[in-house]
């Protein structure tokens, strides 16, 4: 089915573990997103990659680090897990028109816990 | 900064109720404004879109109509389900920040029987 894929769908870690969040889009589509969603506070854009082999930071960047391997894949990495960042990430992607832009497709998310 | 305000909820209403969620938006330029919809445990889905001013999009029963002289872009529907119960966000792309959207904070939506 075409959309975007998360790996995994939850995850559990201890204050200072590493890891990375999977994603990837069979859409062919430029960009890609990663998002995190906290209650009260809507979605917050953490990077983005306008198109393959580039990067650009989002609103909440710190801690995180991404990389687009190839244009169907955007992953993000958590170097050392903190508690503040105990939340749902989402990977989005978008194939911008020459008029404006199409909605987005959403992953179905990750829900990460830090303890 | 460009952002999106919508009501807070949570909006309980009955079936067949008459739904309204407000949405403001503050913009440099000529955004497309959007509103996607989130049902438990799922990724956001394209409800419906607006790329100009005037225009009205719908999608399912759901209607928005790009307002300037107000900026706003208000959710409305004649008839909500119990199936329409979801959070559903209002956001906007700005044109001279290529695609970037800005969300709103989302509102919860619970219809009963």
């Amino acid at each position: 089915n075409a959309g975007v894929t998360q790996t995994p769908k939850f995850q559990v870690l201890k204050t200072g573990q590493s890891m990375t969040l999977q994603c990837a889009q069979d859409m062919n589509h430029n960009s890609m997103y990663w998002y995190r969603q906290d209650p009260g506070m809507g979605l917050r854009l953490i990077y983005y990659s306008a198109s393959e082999g580039t990067t650009d930071k989002g609103e909440v960047p710190n801690g995180y680090n991404v990389s687009r391997l190839n244009k169907r894949e955007f992953s993000l990495r958590l170097e050392s897990a903190a508690p503040s960042q105990t939340s749902v990430y989402f990977c989005a992607s978008i194939q911008k028109d020459r008029g404006g832009s199409y909605g987005y497709t959403f992953g179905s998310g990750t829900r990460l816990t830090v303890v | 900064g460009d952002s999106v305000t919508q009501m807070e909820g949570p909006v309980t209403l009955s079936e067949e109720a008459f739904l309204t969620i407000n949405c403001t938006y503050t913009a440099t330029g000529y955004p497309s404004l959007f509103w996607y919809v989130q049902y438990p445990g799922e990724g956001l889905q394209l409800l419906l879109k607006a790329t100009k001013a005037d225009d009205k999009g719908s999608n399912k029963g759901f209607e928005a109509t790009y307002r300037k002289e107000t900026t706003s872009f208000h959710l409305e529907k004649g008839s909500v389900q119990v199936s329409d119960s979801a959070v559903y966000f209002c956001a906007l792309s700005a044109s001279n920040t290529g695609n970037q959207f800005y969300f709103g904070t989302g509102t919860s939506l619970t219809v009963i029987p």
